[in-house]
């Protein structure tokens, strides 16, 4: 079955210091792996994604995620964190299975990110 | 910038109870879809939506449930009669096309009573 996996709930984080949020993930074929950022009160934002290409994708914020076909992962990463990055990040996988053309995501159950100064 | 909207933004009902979300994609996408997440677990998908049909559903999509773009603008899910585990926060998202990046509202909470 495809999956996503986020094996940390919660990740704390001083300001200023680098930032990891973990994701791995189990599909049929090649992936379309996503990362979506949840703040208090707020939808789900787009920060990047993956399709083919180079393995270290940038996205919104100073956000960047590596793909790692061996290891099967799909890491979120920040240089220097800030105070505002925290939030409820959640990485997700296009559903290669019934999403057909139409691309459902499989979300996994999502890390809250901490920063605090 | 353009983005989705949801009303309302919270829905409280009584078990039993039919209730209508409400949804305004962005304007020019043509692929529509809910998605729910009951308080701590994961977001899941519900069902997708593309030229005024379902594409795909999930289990969880039952009889119970429906979905409907009555005009240009508005995608509305409705369950008809609510149960105490419909609770939950609905998304809608939208893209412009299928394998595109989804862009999602804000969410509506629904609280059944």
């Amino acid at each position: 079955a495809q999956s996503v996996a986020q094996p940390e709930d919660q990740v704390n984080v001083a300001e200023g210091n680098p930032l990891t949020v973990k994701c791995t993930y189990s599909v049929s074929g090649n992936p379309y792996l996503f990362w979506y950022v949840q703040y208090p009160n707020r939808g789900l934002q787009f920060l990047l994604k993956y399709i083919t290409g180079d393995n270290l994708v940038k996205g919104s914020y100073g956000f960047e995620a590596e793909f790692n076909k061996s290891q099967t992962s799909f890491h979120l990463k920040k240089p220097s964190a800030l105070v505002s990055d925290s939030a409820l990040y959640f990485c997700a996988v296009r559903d290669m299975l019934y999403g057909g053309s139409q691309g459902n995501l499989i979300f996994g159950k999502g890390t809250k990110l901490s920063v605090k100064p | 910038e353009p983005e989705v909207t949801q009303t309302p933004s919270h829905q409280v009902t009584q078990m039993g109870q039919e209730v209508i979300l409400r949804c305004v994609p962005i304007s020019n996408h043509l692929y529509f879809y809910w998605y729910r997440q009951i308080l701590g677990q994961k977001v899941e998908f519900l069902v997708s939506f593309y030229n005024n049909e379902i594409s795909e559903k999930s289990e969880i999509f039952d009889d119970q449930f429906s979905v409907e773009r009555p005009d240009g603008s508005n995608f509305t899910l409705k369950i008809r009669s609510t149960k105490l585990e419909d609770s939950a926060m609905y998304f809608c998202a939208s893209s412009e096309r299928g394998r595109n990046i989804q862009y999602f509202g804000a969410g509506t909470r629904l609280s059944v009573l």
